[in-house]
């Protein structure tokens, strides 16, 4: 069964760092075709894609968000990171990884498949 | 960026109606169109991928259509449990990107 847990602050402060952790269970990262990637929801808003880290370790990043955040893995411990700098209000939201398979055609290469299994979030407020 | 834009934004509908959501992208992304349900306080679910393969457990009222630039997810006799906001989103290439929902009431 192939799970997905989110965990970080609750709170946090304009301008600092937030640090979240997506454990996951039942797939490997170093597997062929495997990636994790993040997404965001603002209260009441639509879903907002964030990153994505590949068996490979290859990143891709939101190019609104690019220059604010960092995803890395630690196979061993079955955890992907997202760092996201210097926070804002407008950062507030509920935060949520998912599992996504990057695959390979010889007619349209790489291509990305749905995330098919999500964690079930975890909420971020920005405020002082 | 691709951009993916949904309409209705929102609608309200009769239980046993047929519900139809369209998404368009801002530039051809083949099949690569998945779509997702989410309902309140609750992770959203996969629902369909690559534009029309159903993802296990989804019920076959579900459908999905659509190649290149226009797409739809159509619900052919919608159920109580449908009532839920309801994304597509592209995965033909970085920055995957999301549509801006439409959340389907029931009446």
């Amino acid at each position: 069964q192939v799970t997905l847990r989110e965990s970080g602050p609750a709170l946090v402060k304009p301008t600092q760092t937030l640090t979240l952790t997506c454990t996951f269970s039942g797939f490997s990262l170093s597997t062929s075709e495997m990636c994790v990637t993040w997404i965001r929801q603002p209260p009441g808003k639509a879903l907002e894609w964030l990153a994505v880290i590949d068996w490979e370790d290859d990143k891709y990043y939101s190019t609104s968000l690019a220059s604010r955040l960092t995803i890395s893995k630690d196979t061993s411990k079955n955890q992907v990171v997202l760092t996201l700098t210097n926070v804002d209000p407008v950062d507030t939201g509920t935060y949520y990884c998912a599992r996504i398979h990057l695959k390979y055609t010889d007619y349209d290469g790489y291509y990305y498949q749905g995330l098919d299994v999500w964690g079930q979030g975890t909420t971020v407020t920005v405020s002082s | 960026d691709i951009q993916m834009t949904q309409s209705p934004s929102s609608l309200s509908a009769s239980v046993g109606d047929r519900v139809t959501i369209t998404c368009r992208a801002s530039q051809t992304i083949s099949t690569y169109l998945n779509w997702y349900q989410q309902t309140p306080g609750k992770a959203p679910k996969l629902l369909v991928y690559a534009a029309s393969t159903l993802a296990s457990g989804v019920p076959s009222r579900f459908s999905g259509n659509g190649s290149g630039t226009e797409f739809t997810l159509t619900v052919t006799s919608l159920q109580p449990e449908d009532s839920a906001t309801y994304y597509c989103q592209q995965s033909s290439s970085t920055p995957l990107t999301f549509g801006g929902g439409t959340k389907v009431e029931i009446k």
